[in-house]
C-alpha cells in the first residue's frame, strides 16, 4: 500500500511569503503529525491531527498553522517566512494515536529554502 | 526536562565490520523507545520498537537492546554494507499518553561505511 505522501518535495521561497505543505497520511490513518528537522537538531515536534482535531502543538510561534481534513489528509501553513523556516518538514501517521508499540511511519519530506 | 543523547555524533567504519550506536535517555515516565534510519534526504523509516518489558529486538542485521533500568540502549549493525550509510535516530515516547507531543527526538549518529 502506498506510504505517507508529501508534496512538495523541495520549494524555495522568499522572506515575508507564506507556504502551504500537504501531507497524504497511508490509506486509513486517522492520526498525522508535523515536525521540522534542521542540522544538528532533532526533529522537533510542530502540531499533531486527529480526526479533523488539533490535539497538540509544540512550541512554534503562530505563524506556523496546520489542518486537517475529513479524508486525514493534513497541510500545514508557514506564514510570514523567514531565513530559520529553512528546514526538512516531515510528517507521519499512524493508524490511532501515538502509543505503545504504533509503528509511526513518516514521508519522504518538504524541503524548504527560504532566501 | 526529557532528554535524548546520543552517541557518537558520527562513525565511519568498513564495510562488513560492525558497530554499534548508542541512546541514552532522561524521559520519564518511560513508554517505548524507536530506533529509525533516515537516509539522506529521506524520511526515517522505523526500525525497531521497544516497551518497558523488552530489552532485545532485531531486523534482521539491526539488533536493538533496552536497559531500562540504566536508561541506556544501544544499536547493534552486524555485517555492515553500504546501504547502511544514514543517520540512525533514538525516539522515546514518554508514558503511554497517546500523543506525538510525548516523543523526544535525539539528534542522531550519521553512520558511513566505506570500502
Amino acid at each position: 500500500k502506498a506510504g505517507v505522501t508529501q508534496t512538495p518535495r523541495y520549494l524555495i521561497k522568499t522572506r515575508g511569503q507564506q507556504v502551504t505543505l500537504s501531507c497524504s497520511p497511508i490509506s486509513g490513518h486517522r492520526s498525522v503529525s508535523w515536525y521540522q528537522q534542521t542540522p544538528g537538531q532533532g526533529l522537533q515536534f510542530l502540531f499533531e491531527y486527529f480526526s479533523e482535531t488539533q490535539r497538540n502543538k509544540g512550541n512554534f510561534p503562530g505563524r506556523f498553522s496546520g489542518r486537517q481534513f475529513s479524508n486525514s489528509r493534513s497541510e500545514m501553513n508557514v506564514s510570514t517566512l523567514e531565513l530559520g523556516d529553512s528546514a526538512l518538514y516531515l510528517c507521519a501517521s499512524s493508524l490511532v494515536a501515538v502509543t505503545g508499540r504504533n509503528t509511526i511511519y513518516f514521508g519522504e519530506g518538504s524541503w524548504l529554502t527560504v532566501v | 526536562k526529557n532528554q535524548v543523547e546520543q552517541s557518537p555524533q558520527s562513525l565511519i567504519i568498513l564495510e562488513g565490520k560492525n558497530c554499534t550506536l548508542q541512546c541514552n535517555y532522561t524521559v520519564s515516565p518511560f513508554s517505548n523507545l524507536r530506533w529509525y534510519k533516515q537516509d539522506t534526504g529521506r524520511g526515517p523509516v522505523s526500525l525497531t520498537i521497544m516497551t518497558f518489558s523488552e530489552n532485545t529486538k532485531s531486523n534482521g542485521r539491526y539488533t536493538a537492546t533496552l536497559d531500562a533500568d540504566t536508561k541506556q540502549s544501544s544499536l547493534h549493525i552486524t555485517a555492515s554494507q553500504l546501504s547502511d550509510s544514514a543517520s540512525y535516530i533514538c525516539v522515546v515516547s514518554e508514558s503511554n499518553t497517546g500523543t506525538a507531543s510525548k516523543l523526544t527526538f535525539g539528534t542522531g549518529t550519521r553512520l558511513q561505511v566505506t570500502l
